[in-house]
């Protein structure tokens, strides 16, 4: 099993680019979730999926969107990318809600110039 | 405010030794506390969670401790390794929902 993948790995992208980051889960996870880790900063919570065919805002949603494809994937996507956007992203899975163990994926590192 | 905090924020210690990180909480209403090591330029990956009801919770040389009464918990590590070497992230969730509240974590160098 490979648990959570993500592409890709390093993106550049100039102010106002748009560009989709994938997330892949094979562990047949009901729920996924976006996060973006800043220097300094705890975790914060983008967009999560709490099923397949729903979607909700996290802590931090401005800027992004995000499509639940099917039950293993889930897309986040930035339409207009912004110099504030640089950070390193992470897509998490878990069987249900926050009191089930999540399983993160290696991490997109995006730069914004 | 949910807010969790951890310290020290940096700790070098030498291979062979023990050492105990602190993580204090103001989350409320309380599920459950984990801890995660993000080794560099990884994801965090689970140590342990411990609900309200229990006070101690080992993995190998990982033992964590939970005083739901004071809301803090600590993360011992012993007989430390060089692969230790990462950053350990306290996380608390709340009841029900889809949110957890991170810190900010501790980085902890095993030197030789």
């Amino acid at each position: 099993n490979a648990g959570v993948t993500q592409t890709p790995k390093f993106q550049v992208l100039k102010t106002g680019q748009s560009m989709t980051l994938q997330c892949a889960q094979d562990m047949n996870h009901n729920s996924m979730y976006w996060y973006r880790q800043d220097p300094g900063m705890g975790l914060r919570l983008i967009y999560y999926s709490a099923s397949e065919g729903t979607t909700d805002k996290g802590e931090v949603p401005n800027g992004y969107n995000v499509s639940r494809l099917n039950k293993r994937e889930f897309s986040l996507r930035l339409e207009s990318a912004a110099p504030s956007q640089t950070s390193v992203y992470f897509c998490a899975s878990s069987e249900g809600g926050a009191v089930y163990e999540q399983y993160f994926g290696p991490g997109t590192r995006l730069t914004v110039t | 405010k949910n807010q969790v905090e951890q310290s020290p924020q940096s700790l070098i210690i030498l291979e062979g030794k023990n050492c105990t990180l602190q993580c204090n909480y103001t989350v409320s209403p309380f599920s459950n506390l984990r801890w995660y090591k993000q080794d560099t330029g990884r994801g965090p990956v689970s140590l342990t969670i411990m609900t309200f009801s229990e006070n101690t919770k080992s993995n190998g040389r990982y033992t964590a401790t939970l005083d739901a009464d004071t809301k803090q918990s600590s993360l011992h590590i012993t007989a430390s390794q060089l692969s230790d070497s990462a950053s350990y992230i306290c996380v608390v969730s709340t009841g029900g929902g889809n949110k957890l509240t991170f810190g900010t974590g501790t980085q902890l160098k095993v030197e030789l």
